[in-house]
């Protein structure tokens, strides 16, 4: 079993729904981080939590410590959210161990 | 400020041939990652460095791969031969500060290499 597991690993919605990703892991972390990558490869990291609740425009990042999960949610989906949306978690000053992405396709 | 750079971008070579990367990192800042993200998985960390010296190399297939970082600034990544499994896009990036859990990391565009 991967030590951090997204789901779902698929997800096509229409403009305008309301998306959410979530993000399961099993260690105990001192952060997490959600990343999205667009077609061509390039990495931008969204947030970066160690408990509570981040909000940026439409994007909001969630995490529960004690049950080890974590949630990506984008209100108002636009055609140009679509990309692979990574979580990544460090245990300590440890690398960051990534999952293996979401996809989300928003379609007009 | 500049992002991370990395060159070249799209790489097609024949299995057994020898490839580079090369990776540029944001002015500054002292640590620098390479990663190999295979299609439909997560970046996996290959090899860490801070400044010039190696921090964590345990995932580096070191019978084919080597990286270096000789003056703390830029790096290269080299696979001699490559193999069909090592297709797969390269990602570098660099963070400025190491033992740090609000260690964030700016990634480059990646290279696409395909080995056929």
């Amino acid at each position: 079993k991967n030590e951090v597991e997204q789901s779902p690993q698929n997800l096509t919605a229409q403009e305008g729904e309301f998306i959410t990703i979530n993000c399961s892991y099993s260690v105990g972390i001192s952060a997490l981080h959600w990343l999205q990558q667009h077609p061509g490869g390039g990495i931008v990291s969204l947030f970066m939590l160690s408990s509570g609740k981040k909000k940026h425009g439409r994007l909001i990042a969630t995490i529960n410590i004690q049950e080890k999960h974590s949630s990506l949610h984008i209100t108002a989906s636009h055609p140009r959210d679509s990309a692979v949306y990574i979580c990544a978690v460090r245990a300590g000053a440890q690398k960051l161990v990534f999952g293996q992405g979401t996809r989300l396709t928003i379609n007009p | 400020e500049a992002g991370v750079a990395q060159s070249p971008r799209y790489k097609i070579i024949e299995k057994r041939q020898s490839v580079a990367f090369w990776c540029n990192p944001i002015s500054g800042h002292a640590t620098l990652y390479w990663y190999q993200q295979i299609l439909g998985q997560g970046p996996k960390l290959l090899i860490q460095f801070q400044n010039n010296g190696v921090v964590d190399d345990s995932q580096l297939p070191k019978d084919r791969f080597s990286a270096e970082r000789l003056k703390g600034v830029d790096s290269t990544l080299k696979i001699q031969p490559a193999k069909l499994e090592d297709s797969a896009v390269y990602l570098c990036a660099s963070s400025p500060i190491l033992d740090s859990i609000y260690n964030e990391q700016f990634f480059g565009p990646g290279t696409r290499l395909t080995v056929l």
